[in-house]
C-alpha cells in the first residue's frame, strides 16, 4: 500500500521567502508528525496532530513555523521568511492511533529545504 | 526530560559477524523504545519496538533487540550481518503516559558491514 508521501522532495529558497512543505500520510492514519533533521543529526520534534487538531507544537522554533491539517488528512507546514538556520530535511510521519500495538510511525521520504 | 544515547557514530562488522549497535536512554516512567533504518535519500524505516513484555523482540529482516531495564538499554543485535544491512541507524525513546506522542530520537549510528 502507499506510504507516507511529501513534497517538494527538494526545495531551495532564498532567505526571507516563504516556503510550504506537503504531507500526504497513510490514509486512515489518525496521528501526524512533523520533524526536522539537521545534517549528522537525529530527527527533531516539531508538532503533533491527532486528527485535525494540533495537541503539541512545542518543537515549532519560532513563529515563523506554522502547521495545519485543517481536514485531518493532508498536513502543510509553513515556513515564513526563511532563514539559513531553516536548512534541513523536513519528516513527516503518520501512526494509525494512539494505542499500545499501533504505535510505530512511519516516515514519509522527506523534504531537504535548503535556504540561500 | 526523554533522551536517548548512541554511543557509537560507527559501527563496522564482517559479513556474516554478528552486530550489535547499541543504545541507552533516559525517560521519565516506563519506556516505548524504537529502531529505525535510514537508507540514503530516503525516510526512517521502522524495523521494530518494545512496549511491554517480552524483553527480546524481533524485528524486520532478522533485526531483534533486548529491553534492559536496569541497564536503561536497548541494543540492536543480529546473528549474521549482511552488505545489504550497511545504513544509518536511530533509535528512539517516547514516554508511556498519555499525551507523550512524539518520539526522542539519537543522533545515529553508521554501520557499515564489509564483504
Amino acid at each position: 500500500g502507499a506510504g507516507v508521501s511529501q513534497s517538494p522532495r527538494y526545495k531551495v529558497a532564498k532567505r526571507g521567502q516563504d516556503v510550504a512543505l506537503r504531507c500526504d500520510p497513510i490514509s486512515g492514519h489518525v496521528s501526524l508528525f512533523w520533524y526536522q533533521q539537521a545534517l549528522g543529526q537525529g530527527p527533531e520534534f516539531l508538532t503533533y496532530f491527532q486528527n485535525e487538531a494540533q495537541l503539541d507544537k512545542s518543537g515549532l522554533p519560532s513563529d515563523r513555523f506554522f502547521a495545519e491539517r485543517p481536514e485531518g488528512s493532508v498536513s502543510t507546514l509553513k515556513i515564513q521568511r526563511t532563514q539559513q538556520e531553516d536548512s534541513a530535511v523536513y519528516l513527516c510521519a503518520s501512526s494509525l492511533a494512539v494505542h499500545l500495538d499501533r504505535v510505530e510511525q512511519y516516515f514519509g521520504p522527506g523534504t531537504r529545504l535548503t535556504v540561500t | 526530560a526523554q533522551s536517548v544515547a548512541q554511543p557509537e557514530d560507527q559501527v563496522n562488522v564482517a559479513e556474516g559477524n554478528p552486530l550489535t549497535v547499541k543504545c541507552t536512554y533516559s525517560v521519565s516512567g516506563n519506556p516505548y523504545l524504537f529502531w529505525y533504518v535510514q537508507y540514503p535519500n530516503r525516510g526512517l524505516q521502522f524495523l521494530l519496538k518494545y512496549i511491554t513484555g517480552d524483553n527480546l523482540v524481533k524485528g524486520s529482516y532478522g533485526f531483534e533487540a533486548e529491553f534492559n531495564k536496569s541497564q536503561t538499554s536497548f541494543h540492536l543485535k543480529k546473528p549474521s550481518a549482511l552488505v545489504s544491512d550497511s545504513a544509518l541507524y536511530f533509535c528512539a525513546v517516547r514516554a508511556s503516559q498519555t499525551g507523550a506522542n512524539n518520539l526522542f530520537f539519537g543522533t545515529g549510528t553508521r554501520l557499515t558491514v564489509i564483504p
